[in-house]
């Protein structure tokens, strides 16, 4: 069965700095890798999506990676911003076209 | 093209009874998938419908039940309520294989 881990679990930076949030999953056999953001009680919104056959999407300040031989993937964020304050989660769509969710990182950018 | 939406936004229910909530897709969009959101448990896949079938079923006693019109919008039912049922509920959809794009989800409270 398909396990999606996010590393950190939380994460506290100060405005300006860049970071980049983990995501791990142990089957590489996927169609795509998923990133999304979710403000508090609200439902999640889409960032980046990146194919099987790719290795990164970019999105503004927003730049994902994913190396599924490794399972892994990063999202950078550059210059982050009090906005940016969220959690992320990444998703997985397995060949099963099956979505499995990683539990999230808490994002808090400090003015 | 509006977004996916999902009614009611707010229910209070008390243990025993049941609930129907209701998604409908981004037009043209065929997948509807449900998710379960609670603090402890996180982002847990509930099933999905492609074209008025059930293509996927994750791991919830058989008290839900979805089902899929022949317009794409979908409802799922839970029966039987218990305090655990408390939690946001999420529905997404997609084409194919592609990106997910989630409604602003229906938040339950069981008393």
């Amino acid at each position: 069965k398909q396990e999606v881990t996010q590393i950190p679990a939380a994460l506290s930076v100060p405005e300006g700095e860049n970071l980049v949030l983990n995501c791990s999953f142990t089957d590489s056999a996927i169609y795509n890798l998923q990133w999304f953001r979710q403000d508090p009680g609200k439902g999640l919104t889409s960032l980046l999506l990146i194919q099987s056959s790719q290795r990164e999407q970019t999105s503004g300040r927003l730049n994902a990676s994913l190396d599924k031989s490794s399972g892994r993937s990063t999202l950078y964020i550059a210059a982050s911003q009090p906005g940016d304050s969220a959690t992320y989660l990444c998703a997985v769509l397995n060949t099963g076209n099956q979505f499995y969710f990683g539990t999230g990182t808490s994002l808090t950018v400090i003015p | 093209k509006a977004g996916v939406t999902q009614t009611p936004r707010y229910l209070i229910k008390t243990r025993g009874q049941q609930v129907t909530l209701s998604c409908s897709p981004i037009s043209g969009h065929r997948s509807v998938s449900w998710y379960q959101q609670t603090p402890g448990q996180g982002l847990q896949f509930l099933f999905e419908y492609f074209s008025e079938t059930q293509r996927n079923k994750g791991n919830f006693p058989g008290r839900f039940s979805g089902r899929q019109f022949s317009n794409s919008r979908s409802e799922m039912n839970v029966s039987t309520l218990e305090l655990g049922d408390s939690a946001l509920y999420l529905c997404a959809s997609r084409t194919d294989q592609e990106t997910q794009y989630f409604g602003p989800g229906t938040r339950l409270l069981v008393l």
